[in-house]
């Protein structure tokens, strides 16, 4: 069992709000993402993370921000919420396989509806 | 720009076998990766191919031909519980990301 923790898992506001969605995982993983997925559609990188104090965009324009200032913590903000930000929001951190490649570990999701 | 192409939906029988297959058309290579999403819930691992040939676990195999771009899910003795979406990511060569495709729905029948 992986442990990621995202909360809210739904969250409605309007439009104006400012909001944070809160990533945690307990595993100790450097590597921390941000995807986001529209209903079925893939998913896109808005923001990862290699370590404390680490932020890059990712390949999907986002007008959101992250932080990094603990390992276990990678919160999401939204300054100023619009009804185009409604989508389901996946956090995941990683660990190397026995190969090259990152084994990503998902959180449950947030569902963001902005009215 | 990358390009992975997946079938949208697949059906299937309880208790048979199903073939999901991937191709992709990428900058790069660094391995594939196959995920299970079941609806309204996080992706969750289930294989991961960088050689040539086929890797098996349990009822699920994973094969990868990378001189043809081309990989497939194969899944076994089908359960109800299998229906989800297979979503079918490549890692890109000194990207840190998975590029993911559309995913496949696969719908269990009795």
């Amino acid at each position: 069992e992986a442990d990621i923790y995202q909360t809210p898992r739904y969250l409605v506001i309007g439009t104006g709000k400012k909001i944070t969605l809160e990533c945690s995982q307990t595993m100790g993983h450097d590597k921390m993402y941000w995807y986001q997925q529209d209903p079925g559609m893939e998913l896109h990188l808005i923001h990862y993370s290699y370590g404390v104090n680490s932020t890059e965009k990712g390949d999907l324009s986002s007008e959101s921000t992250v932080s990094r200032i603990r390992t276990e913590h990678f919160p999401l903000t939204l300054e100023s919420a619009r009804p185009s930000h409604t989508s389901q929001y996946l956090c995941a951190s990683s660990e190397r396989t026995g190969g090259a490649g990152e084994k990503l570990f998902f959180g449950s999701g947030t569902q963001l509806s902005v009215l | 720009g990358q390009n992975i192409d997946q079938p949208t939906e697949m059906t299937a029988t309880e208790g048979a076998i199903v073939q999901i297959n991937c191709t992709y058309q990428t900058s790069g290579f660094n391995g594939l990766f196959w995920y299970q999403q079941h609806a309204g819930e996080a992706p969750t691992f289930l294989s991961y191919n960088v050689l040539d040939g086929l890797e098996e676990k349990g009822r699920f195999s994973s094969f990868l031909s990378r001189s043809k771009g081309y990989s497939y899910l194969l899944l076994k003795e089908l359960q109800m519980k299998d229906s989800a979406s297979y979503l079918c990511a490549v890692m890109l060569t000194g990207a840190n990301n998975l590029f993911f495709g559309t995913g496949t729905r696969l719908t269990v029948i009795p």
